[in-house]
């Protein structure tokens, strides 16, 4: 979806090196979330943020950190990546006003960890 | 916690009819959805269902859903090559996050 970007698009690093991930939205969501994906474990989640000022553990932060710059960004950190950190990441969005709580995800930040 | 579970793998015929399978075990699932992923691509929302309903249509995609069993399949008609891609069932629980299974991979053949 065009409205939710995310830089870079692809990253190498190194092990120890730090990363952080940016995402930006233009749908004016409150909500938004940080996904990793690995072949056959589908999406699971790291972080997610219902506002500004609310920060929530996902299934998997250990070694991820978020900041929650405004409502239409929401970055993502490695503080000392590690090769088993090597996934695709997603940012994904949605409208506490939605009762569906549809998700709308960016395209995807592939990060490989040497 | 909560699971969602999908077969990795679907193989059809261009032209037949793709049914794509999802069992999940949150009882208190309010919402079910799929989304669709292309080659280098995020995911893209196809169709979500509300957890009262057992049925709904979106022309080629239809929705079925059986609480009881709780059991939700993606039926895609006329499948044609543009079809190709993986197929994600998810659920939305009591916390409103979305749990995802591991993932369809569609393949249409010619």
């Amino acid at each position: 979806d065009a409205d939710v970007t995310q830089t870079p698009r692809n990253r190498i690093t190194k092990t120890g090196k730090r990363i952080m991930l940016e995402c930006s939205q233009t749908k004016g969501h409150d909500r938004m979330y940080w996904y990793r994906q690995d072949p056959g474990l589908g999406l699971r989640l790291i972080y997610y943020s219902f506002d500004v000022k609310d920060i929530n553990k996902g299934e998997i932060s250990d070694g991820y950190s978020v900041s929650r710059q405004a409502q239409a960004k929401f970055s993502l950190s490695l503080e000392s990546a590690i090769p088993n950190q090597t996934a695709l990441y997603f940012c994904a969005t949605s409208d506490l006003r939605r009762g569906a709580n549809e998700q709308f995800f960016g395209p995807g930040t592939r990060l490989t960890v040497l | 916690g909560e699971d969602v579970e999908q077969s990795l793998f679907l193989s059809v015929r261009e032209g037949d009819s793709s049914v794509i399978n999802c069992t999940y075990t949150d009882s208190s699932s309010t919402y079910l959805y799929w989304y669709k992923q292309e080659p280098g691509a995020g995911l893209q929302l196809l169709t979500y269902i509300f957890s009262n309903m057992d049925m709904k249509q979106d022309q080629r995609l239809t929705v079925l859903l059986n609480k009881k069993d709780k059991h939700l399949s993606l039926r895609i008609a006329d499948t044609q090559t543009g079809d190709s891609a993986i197929y994600f069932c998810a659920e939305a629980g009591s916390a409103r996050q979305l749990t995802f299974g591991s993932g369809t991979q569609l393949t249409v053949l010619p």
